[in-house]
């Protein structure tokens, strides 16, 4: 149990269309990353978020966006989805700087058709 | 990013302990070397992480190559529970790095009872 959850765990779009998932941090925790994984792969970072703001990015297009809220939860949107977005989506959280460990959800797995 | 090596996969008998080894040639100065593991329908894990010395937690030991060069996660004795994908990352200690996470391919472990 990390005190990372995600929601929602399984959902299923179509080309074209946009969506959202969810974070909850671990209480405490000010830095939240991103996380895609796909099939048979290691995860890939997405970005991460330090006090409300974007604070370092991946490879990945503009489409991908966040949010992170001073409750601790955060928010990953995927606008114009593609068949390649069908992947595993981690989200991890952790206080910045420290070197430490980082904490991850299970992951929402999405399925784009 | 730094870049790791790790066999693709290993086998072990339950209760003998499991050598994982890794390369980091090009491993720089501020970089800590991190061990996570990914348990199949799980998000990743943090096992272990060190900078210079070998170092010991609950669930495993890592040793550290003089030059830094390589290490080698060991877990003492290995349980079902620790059949995994094993991810030897390097992770720039700087602040402005963040919690970015550079993740391979990573190592499966089987263990058969």
């Amino acid at each position: 149990e990390t005190g990372v959850t995600q929601s929602p765990t399984h959902l299923i779009k179509t080309r074209g269309q946009q969506v959202t998932l969810r974070c909850s941090s671990q209480s405490g925790h000010n830095t939240v990353s991103w996380y895609q994984q796909a099939l048979g792969q290691g995860p890939q970072f997405i970005f991460q978020y330090y006090r409300e703001e974007e604070n370092g990015r991946g490879n990945f297009p503009p489409r991908f966006s966040g949010l992170q809220f001073p409750n601790y939860s955060s928010e990953l949107n995927v606008n114009a989805l593609e068949l390649d977005d069908s992947a595993l989506y981690l989200c991890a959280s952790s206080l910045i700087g420290l070197g430490g460990e980082l904490f991850f959800g299970e992951g929402s797995r999405l399925t784009v058709l | 990013d730094a870049k790791t090596t790790q066999p693709n996969s290993m086998e072990s008998n339950e209760e003998e302990p499991v050598h994982l080894p890794c390369n980091h040639s090009t491993i720089s100065g501020t970089d800590y070397i991190h061990w996570y593991r990914q348990l199949p329908s799980q998000g990743p894990e943090y096992v272990i992480h060190g900078l210079t010395s070998n170092v010991n937690n609950r669930m495993a030991s890592l040793a550290i190559a003089e030059d830094r060069k390589s290490s080698t996660l060991i877990l003492h004795r290995a349980t079902l529970r620790d059949a995994a994908v094993y991810y030897c990352i390097l992770r720039d200690r700087g602040k402005a790095a963040g919690n970015k996470l550079t993740f391979g391919g990573g190592t499966r472990v089987l263990v058969k009872p």
